[in-house]
């Protein structure tokens, strides 16, 4: 079972936000920074957000995160066709010593 | 543009080991770490491992301890995954990922804030008798 959770399917219809969550506990979420990733099927994950609340370049506004405590948001406003995808979240774990990652939500836009 | 070029895929019989390659182009292979992620069919990612190709440095996911050796060659710019006494359900799509990095000033000290930045397009691993 993936240490972070997060639902296993969101759905939204274009234009429309839509907000996916993430939770853990005190020695992941609450101890590090939270980093989330996309991946189209048959393909590779990409960085989408980073320490928190950090678009890399080439990332649209639209997406954006948040944490508070143990938990986690990423928010995609304006939703497209094209973030169809499954949603990540990541972060170090301080007592497992280890990357760990949410078991993923699959966002079907309608 | 920075780039990791992975081997391709492999099948192997349950108790065999893989060696699954990860070249590096474009930036300072030294400076940044390698993790390895995977992602067996239908399921979500699961990280296996991290080395440092500055100074060798590994940290290993603890169910994959005593199978796994994780190395990289500078001369290369190459990381290799090695698995060995594989099962069924070592299945899966074996990414390799740049470990990025970003450094804010602070006191006493800086902070260090790490991802997953850039990813290889996976190595198919599929073990069946």
């Amino acid at each position: 079972q993936p240490v972070l959770t997060q639902p296993p399917s969101a759905s939204g219809t274009p234009g429309q936000r839509v907000t996916l969550s993430c939770s853990g506990s005190d020695s992941n979420i609450g101890f590090a920074t939270m980093n989330w990733y996309q991946q189209v099927p048959g393909a590779a994950p990409k960085l989408l957000i980073y320490r928190d609340d950090q678009r890399p370049s080439g990332i649209p506004d639209r997406f954006s995160g948040s944490k508070s405590g143990t938990s986690a948001s990423l928010a995609i406003r304006g939703l497209q066709s094209e973030d169809e995808a499954d949603y990540y979240c990541a972060t170090w774990d301080d007592s497992l010593n280890a990357w760990v990652f949410g078991g993923g939500t699959k966002l079907t836009v309608l | 543009q920075v780039q990791l070029v992975q081997s391709g895929g492999e099948v192997r019989k349950p108790g065999a080991s893989v060696k699954v390659s990860c070249k590096a182009s474009n930036y300072n292979f030294a400076t940044y770490g390698i993790n390895w992620v995977r992602q067996a069919p239908g399921q979500g990612l699961e990280w296996v491992g991290w080395i440092s190709p500055g100074n060798g440095n590994r940290n290993y996911a603890q169910k994959f301890q005593g199978r796994l050796t994780l190395t990289t060659d500078t001369s290369t710019t190459t990381a290799h995954m090695e698995l060995r006494s594989l099962t069924s359900d070592d299945t899966a799509v074996y990414y390799c990922a740049r470990e990025g990095f970003i450094v804010v000033a602070g006191t006493p000290q800086d902070f260090h804030y790490y991802f997953m930045d850039v990813w290889g397009k996976g190595t198919t691993v599929t073990v069946s008798s």
